[in-house]
């Protein structure tokens, strides 16, 4: 089946720096990919629709300007948050769905720990 | 306000039994709805799709219902087993079946299945 790959799979780092992640489909191309972000024991919020050639779109509450949201290629989205904080520390995942399949399937990365010092 | 609820936070069985985890949701119109299952520390896993204009779908030990007029589903595994643990999300495909369609989650239930 689709996989969907993120990278870094986890990552520390200190308050005020910025930290990129990366989705990539791996055998589909995804014009659209979707960020989300887990709080322990919590489910999955939508931040934001990334749109390959065009601007992402946020969900409300979600700032643009801190979490930046880049989808340059059709297997590629990239998710920086900027000036990372404590209370950004979550566990951030992406997904894809494959259009080729008639199961309208979407498929999620294996997510991104992020611990801000 | 638009909500998905899933009935317990916590759920727990007795190996071989089936266990039986409800979702609801308000005001939405859902085109499809899937659950999911995902282990602590990893992405949700896709198990299953319903459309607004199916009843059941099974796949193996699963089984899901919509009831599109109670906006509920329910999700079976039957003859469960240990591995089965792991918690199970609800989510709502809203804006249609356009690839930018959105899936919301809720809020997941935790099942346990002890030996």
């Amino acid at each position: 089946g689709a996989v969907v790959s993120q990278h870094p799979s986890r990552v520390i780092c200190k308050s005020g720096t910025s930290v990129k992640i990366e989705c990539r489909s791996l055998d589909f191309q995804a014009t659209t990919m979707f960020w989300y972000r887990q709080f322990p024991k919590q489910s999955l919020m939508l931040m934001a629709t990334s749109n390959e050639g065009s601007k992402a779109t946020y969900e409300q509450g979600v700032e643009k300007d801190k979490f930046l949201i880049n989808h340059a290629s059709l297997t590629l989205s990239t998710l920086t948050v900027t000036s990372a904080h404590p209370e950004d520390s979550s566990f951030y995942i992406c997904s894809a769905r494959d259009l080729t399949t008639s199961t309208d399937t979407q498929y999620f990365g294996p997510g991104t720990r992020l611990t801000v010092l | 306000s638009q909500k998905i609820e899933q009935n317990s936070e916590a759920l727990n069985i007795q190996e071989g039994k089936t266990a039986t985890l409800t979702c609801n949701y308000t005001n939405y119109s859902p085109a499809y709805l899937q659950w999911y299952r995902q282990d602590p520390g990893r992405g949700p896993v896709f198990l299953l799709l319903i459309r607004e204009n199916e009843k059941e779908k099974r796949k193996e030990r699963l089984k899901v219902t919509f009831d599109t007029t109670l906006k509920q589903s329910l999700f079976h595994i039957t003859a469960s087993q240990p591995a089965d643990s792991a918690t199970y999300l609800c989510a709502l495909a809203i804006d249609g079946y356009s690839s930018a369609s959105k899936i919301i989650f809720g809020s997941g239930t935790r099942l346990s299945i002890r030996p």
